[in-house]
């Protein structure tokens, strides 16, 4: 049964790092089958994607987050990371880790697994 | 803005049927594969449709999907209470690589 469980901090100070953790199981973050993903909702309103990543090393970002954002693949303890830096009001959030499968090979996933998000809120 | 268009909410009766639109580009939907996602109130979004018109397992057949090229339809048969939820479509640009979303539809079951 694939579970992924996000963990780290419910509230980060205006300006900080805000770090992330996706604890996979039941599948492996080290597949090649898989890509792993970071999707995040402000409260009320629509899915935005962060990014996402292959355990090869390949990995996308949303331009408008790129030079503030870094996921990466712990594979010895399966589980894929966030970081978020210089972080604003605006990044309050809830964060969903999710797993891309149903790979074509046409180059097309679906986001098949979804941890239960966090919510992290940025105040001072 | 989202890249991908959807209506903000539709509705209809418990029984009936109602289809939810996604509308895109050549760049994306034009060439990749739509997925849709039901997102319950309070929940983490599901895999509802992938590749376009395929099901997950488990996921009901009143739940049906459909392309035509720059844009993608959701439809739900059986209308149930339990149907209110956001509705989201997703797909792959790779003329930017990037994942986009559409801004999500609200269902109400009246």
């Amino acid at each position: 049964q694939v579970q992924l469980q996000e963990s780290g901090p419910g509230l980060v100070k205006p300006s900080e790092t805000l770090p992330l953790t996706c604890t996979v199981s039941g599948t492996s973050v080290s597949s090649g089958t898989y890509y792993w993903g970071w999707i995040r909702q402000p409260p009320g309103k629509g899915l935005e994607w962060i990014g996402t990543m292959h355990y090869s090393g390949r990995t996308y970002y949303n331009l408008s987050l790129k030079s503030r954002v870094i996921i990466s693949i712990d594979t010895s303890k399966n589980q894929v990371s966030l970081k978020l830096t210089s972080v604003t009001a605006a990044d309050t959030a809830a964060y969903f880790c999710a797993r891309l499968g149903y790979c074509s090979s046409g180059g097309s996933c679906s986001h098949d697994y979804w941890g239960q998000g966090i919510l992290v809120t940025v105040s001072s | 803005q989202s890249v991908l268009t959807q209506p903000p909410s539709v509705s209809a009766a418990p029984g009936q049927k109602v289809t939810i639109s996604c509308s895109g580009s050549d760049s994306n939907i034009g060439s990749r594969y739509v997925s849709w996602y039901q997102q319950l109130p309070g929940t983490a979004p599901k895999l509802l449709i992938y590749e376009n018109d395929k099901r997950p397992s488990g996921i009901p057949d009143r739940f049906s999907g459909s392309k035509s090229g720059t844009s993608a339809t959701l439809g739900i048969t059986g209308l149930q209470t339990g149907d209110e939820a956001d509705y989201y479509c997703g797909t792959w640009d790779p003329s930017l690589d990037i994942w986009v979303f559409g801004g999500g539809t609200k269902l109400t079951v009246l």
